[in-house]
């Protein structure tokens, strides 16, 4: 069984460029949330997707979209970045209910300049 | 007030000892609370969840809950260098299930 892995592990980007990063999620697991982590924070919950279908979504503006595939994996998307959205993205997985809590990637750590 | 409550640190600890680390929750129709432990440049990784009032345990930890006062705490008997990192408390959001997480609490044991 295959854990959560993200792409690409490290990311620089200049201010007003676009961004997509990649998630595969555990096997058997049909529910993927993205979150973001400042330094400092704790992550804040951005969407998430469920059965290729977003599936609540948190306070992000619109230019945070996202994409799930009939594999589960699942695409997070920033337009038009700002110097703010630099943190760690986080994704992770679960099996479509939150009972048992998620199981998170390794995440990306994004950096706009 | 914030959906997730935790005091930021750092908390110091003498290792062998007993570190609390305490937790509040704005949302009482939440029923599930996770505590994820994270080391400095790495993902949060679950390391408790309870889902019903009183005490769960497994190896050194301990997470309590009380749904009445909203509070979830976690202790860590005999704490170890190891020990030392982040610890989230979250809770899922009740209205949806999505899961909410507080800033998180830094806990440094000192040898």
């Amino acid at each position: 069984e295959t854990g959560v892995t993200q792409s690409p592990t490290h990311l620089i980007k200049t201010r007003g460029q676009q961004v997509t990063l990649r998630c595969s999620s555990q096997s058997g697991h049909n529910t993927v949330s993205w979150y973001q982590q400042a330094l400092g924070q704790g992550p804040q919950f951005i969407f998430q997707y469920y059965r290729e279908e977003e599936n609540g979504r948190g306070n992000f503006p619109p230019r945070f979209s996202g994409l799930q595939f009939p594999n589960y994996s699942s695409e997070l998307n920033v337009n038009a970045l700002e110097l703010d959205d630099s943190a760690l993205y986080l994704c992770a997985s679960s099996g479509g209910t939150q009972v048992n809590g998620y199981t998170f990637g390794s995440g990306t750590r994004l950096t706009v300049v | 007030q914030k959906e997730v409550e935790q005091n930021s640190g750092p908390l110091s600890v003498p290792e062998g000892a007993i570190a609390s680390l305490n937790c509040t929750y704005s949302d009482r129709g939440s029923q599930s609370f996770f505590w994820y432990r994270q080391y400095s440049g790495k993902s949060p990784e679950l390391i408790m969840s309870i889902y019903s009032n009183g005490d769960k345990e497994d190896g050194r930890f301990t997470a309590q809950l009380n749904k009445a006062s909203q509070y979830v705490s976690l202790l860590i008997r005999d704490s170890q260098p190891s020990d030392s990192a982040t610890y989230l408390c979250a809770v899922n959001r009740g209205g949806d299930d999505k899961i909410i997480f507080g800033k998180g609490t830094r806990l440094h044991i000192l040898p």
